[in-house]
Parts: structure tokens; C-alpha cells; sequence
């Protein structure tokens, strides 16, 4: 694949559900993975910063795995509370000094 | 740490008109910073990188002419749309990485919303 997509593009969980959703990367030159968190109004936030496939990295109830060689990361959110609610982007970079590649997002809604 | 604020989160201008969007770096050196621009369910699409007192480089299709960015200290980028029109309308958001933060990783600032009228 040539851009960064993500999936699902929306989705809407019940408070206390645990969701995932997808980041497809382009696996050829891979140098690292990005996810962020962009609450409505605010700055995007950085999560998690990637670059060895097999990586699992968490903050909290969040977690985040990397397969470099098929070109995927999962993103976990365990429990989701409202607060969870926001856009999560994914950025892939080819190498460490080229141009961060962003997907669409995934929108999460987490209803109380 | 590692806040960007942006300035202003949003403006409405006339057609013709130039607009100035300021991007700074509150507790760090941003010795490289990002402007982006995101259409309605689209990506974010990086317009130019910029470091500290360079040329900033722009992506293929980018007018450097219509966006000009200026980053001339290490906490402060600015863009500017000059003659402004409709199609300019969008979402700007600018970035940046530097030091001491975390490596490869770029802090967001909260974006601008442009309307030209």
C-alpha cells in the first residue's frame, strides 16, 4: 500500500467496553510508527512512538502492538471510559529524517 | 512539557486579504516545525517543513509563493496565506520536534480554522 489507512473509520462502544481498531502502513523502509490521540479542540497528543516489529507498548489502559513485516499496528483501549472519546491517527515514517505520513483516523465515540 | 500553542485557533477573512498564523513552542527548542492541512475527513496532508533559520521545504504541489513560512528563532513559525481565497479555506495545524523531547516525535499544536469569505 502506498498511503496509511486506518480502520474502522468510526465506531461507537458502550462505557466499559474494550475496542481496537487498525493502522495499515506501507511495510517496505520502515522506520517508525506513530499513534496519537486528538480530543475535539485540543492538540493531538502523542501516545506512542514505534520501531521494532513485535514492539507492545501501553500507557494506561492503552496499548499498542507493531507487525513491521506484514505493515499493521493495533491499538487497544481497554475499558473505555467517555473520556477515551476522540480521533486516533496513526503517522508513518520511512526513515529518520523523511516526512511523517498520516492516516485518516478512527473516530471513537465511548457512550456513557 | 512539550506544548505548542497556535495563534489564532480560528479567523474569517475576505477574499484578497493575507493571513498570519503564528506557531510556538512554549517549553522547548523547536529547532524543526510542520504545517499541515487537513480537509474535511481527509488527513492530515504536510504542506512544509522548516528549520530553524532555513528555507522552508515544501511538499510537491504547495505554492511557496501562496504560503509563506517563516521560522526564525527556535520557538516561532509562523505561516501566511497571502491573497487569501475560498479554496484556502481549511484547517492548518502546525507541529514540531526539537530538543529535549522525545526523539522522532513531533507536538501538535491546537490548529487554525480558516474561512475566506
Amino acid at each position: 500500500i502506498l498511503n496509511v489507512e486506518q480502520s474502522p473509520q468510526s465506531l461507537h462502544v458502550q462505557e466499559g467496553d474494550s475496542t481496537n481498531f487498525t493502522c495499515s502502513f506501507p511495510s517496505s523502509n520502515f522506520y517508525a510508527l506513530h499513534w496519537y490521540r486528538w480530543e475535539t479542540a485540543k492538540s493531538p497528543e502523542a501516545l506512542f512512538v514505534m520501531t521494532l516489529n513485535g514492539d507492545e507498548k501501553k500507557k494506561g489502559r492503552i496499548s499498542a502492538t507493531l507487525n513491521t513485516k506484514e505493515g499493521y499496528s493495533y491499538l487497544y483501549i481497554k475499558g473505555s471510559q467517555p473520556e477515551d472519546s476522540a480521533t486516533y491517527l496513526c503517522a508513518s515514517m520511512k526513515t529518520s529524517y523523511d516526512k511523517v505520513i498520516f492516516g485518516p483516523g478512527t473516530s471513537l465515540s465511548v457512550i456513557p | 512539557g512539550a506544548v505548542v500553542s497556535q495563534h489564532p485557533s480560528w479567523v474569517i477573512c475576505k477574499s484578497g486579504t493575507s493571513v498570519k498564523i503564528e506557531c510556538r513552542s512554549l517549553d522547548f527548542q523547536a529547532t524543526t516545525m510542520f504545517w499541515y492541512r487537513q480537509f474535511p475527513k481527509q488527513s492530515l496532508m504536510l504542506m512544509a517543513t522548516s528549520n530553524e533559520g532555513s528555507k522552508a521545504t515544501y511538499e510537491q504541489g504547495v505554492e511557496k509563493d501562496k504560503f509563506l513560512i517563516n521560522h526564525a528563532s527556535l520557538t516561532l513559525s509562523t505561516l501566511t496565506v497571502t491573497s487569501a481565497h475560498p479554496e484556502d479555506s481549511s484547517f492548518y495545524i502546525c507541529s514540531a520536534s526539537g530538543r529535549p523531547t522525545v526523539t522522532d516525535t513531533q507536538y501538535f499544536g491546537p490548529g487554525t480554522r480558516l474561512t475566506v469569505l
